[in-house]
């Protein structure tokens, strides 16, 4: 089956050491998406790419970055974990057709990210 | 500005009574919403949406929404709740600005024996 699938499900990483999440579809989707998630938020979105395009939030944090090597891929690095970082993260596609709007969203089942 | 308002943090039903979860959005044009799915621990998955034509759209899981524009809402019904639905509900409206969604902030359900 199409779909996005996300690596790992869960990781534990130290405060101040870089981590990369892993983000990947089938779906041959041209834009994906990553978010936050809090406990009992709803997801804050980060940063999104239309095929190549990085779109960054006003408000994401220089602490994170993402890269996109392929349709395929996509990787949130969190170069400094701080505390305050532990979260869900959730990557989401979308394809072209979604423009204006009309975007349905199709979503990986997150990364729950831990910062001892 | 877009925005989208879910006035109830957390409802409570029985097995097998109706469902009601409410929305309003605000939004100057035809806005595009969505109601998404989350169960504990995973992703979020589209129940429906609404882009044009019928007010009363019917999703999965036996989910209908209906659209009122006069009232800025976009309420998720289902009329018998199953112990499975017991997940958080997120109301959302597309950006026609671009491929961007805003979300509600979400409702949780629980469900009761």
């Amino acid at each position: 089956d199409a779909m996005v699938i996300q690596n790992p499900r869960y990781q534990v990483t130290q405060f101040g050491k870089p981590v990369t999440l892993s983000c990947s579809q089938t779906l041959n989707h041209n834009v994906m998406y990553w978010y936050q998630q809090k406990s009992s938020q709803a997801p804050k979105l980060l940063f999104h790419y239309y095929d190549k395009d990085f779109n960054n939030e006003a408000d994401t944090p220089d602490n994170f970055q993402s890269r996109r090597p392929n349709t395929s891929f996509c990787f949130l690095d969190i170069r400094s974990p701080g505390l305050g970082d532990a979260a869900m993260y959730l990557c989401a596609t979308s394809p072209r057709s979604g423009t204006g709007g009309r975007n349905i969203q199709y979503f990986g089942a997150g990364t729950r990210l831990s910062v001892l | 500005a877009q925005s989208v308002t879910q006035p109830d943090i957390h409802i409570t039903v029985s097995e097998g009574a109706s469902l009601e979860l409410r929305c309003n959005y605000s939004y100057g044009a035809t806005p595009y919403l969505f109601w998404y799915v989350q169960s504990p621990g995973q992703g979020l998955q589209l129940l429906l949406k609404y882009f044009s034509g019928d007010t009363l759209v019917q999703g999965i899981k036996g989910f209908e929404a209906e659209f009122k524009r006069s009232q800025s809402s976009f309420n998720l019904r289902k009329p018998s709740v199953h112990w499975s639905d017991a997940a958080e509900y997120f109301c959302a409206v597309g950006n026609t600005g671009g491929f961007k969604t805003i979300f509600g902030a979400g409702t949780r359900l629980f469900v009761k024996a």
